[in-house]
């Protein structure tokens, strides 16, 4: 059964760097049929797709955010990764990572999802 | 870049009954639109992809059609488990975006 696990810190300071780590099992993250992405989803509001990432490392990114967002893979710990830099308080939100099936675009298996506050 | 309207935004329905929610397009999308549900503190479940596919698992009560710029889910009759925050989302084939709508949430009447 595919799991999908958010890890990292709930409280970032403004003007810093927020970090998150999915980490993925019963599946390898290496499947070519497959992007890996990060979907936010601030208190009480709707959902915002953030990016994506292909095991190879080739990313998608949300055009509001290309310039502040990295997300890269590790194969080896089958994990990939989201920072956001410069954040703000309008970054606060519940994030989550999800899988989705290249040939049908649409995101199929979900992470819990962790809350991350931007708060000094 | 394409603009996407879901609709309506609240809908108070009782159980049995059949709701209707749309998402329209700007530009023609073809059939890249899929459904989702979510409950309050839980991630958003896939119902419906490419316009108008089940997913596995998914109560027939659930069904999408549409294509272009026209999209609907429809829930046959309505059940005590549907009262939930529904939204579409977009695959935009040529910028390699994904975009969602901005929900509807389904209340009891």
């Amino acid at each position: 059964q595919l799991q999908l696990q958010e890890s990292g810190p709930g409280l970032v300071k403004p003007s810093e760097t927020l970090s998150l780590t999915c980490t993925v099992s019963g599946d390898s993250i290496s499947s070519t049929d497959y992007y890996w992405g990060w979907i936010r989803q601030p208190p009480g509001k709707g959902l915002e797709w953030v990016g994506s990432v292909y095991y190879s490392g080739n990313t998608f990114y949300d055009p509001s955010l290309k310039s502040r967002t990295t997300i890269y893979v590790d194969t080896s710990k089958n994990q990939f990764s989201l920072r956001l830099s410069s954040v703000t308080a309008v970054d606060s939100a519940v994030y989550y990572c999800a899988r989705h099936p290249i040939s049908w675009a649409y995101f199929d298996y979900w992470g819990q999802g962790t809350l991350v506050t931007v708060s000094s | 870049d394409i603009q996407m309207t879901q609709s309506p935004s609240t809908l108070s329905a009782s159980v049995g009954d059949r709701v209707t929610i749309t998402c329209r397009t700007s530009q023609s999308i073809n059939y890249w639109l899929a459904w989702y549900q979510q409950k309050p503190g839980k991630a958003p479940r896939i119902l419906i992809y490419k316009a108008s596919n089940l997913e596995s698992g998914v109560p027939s009560r659930f069904s999408g059609s549409g294509s272009g710029t026209e999209f609907t889910l429809t829930i046959s009759s309505l059940q005590p488990d549907d009262f939930a925050t529904y939204y579409c989302q977009h695959y935009n084939s040529y910028t390699l975006t994904w975009m969602f709508g901005q929900g509807t949430k389904v209340e009891i009447k």
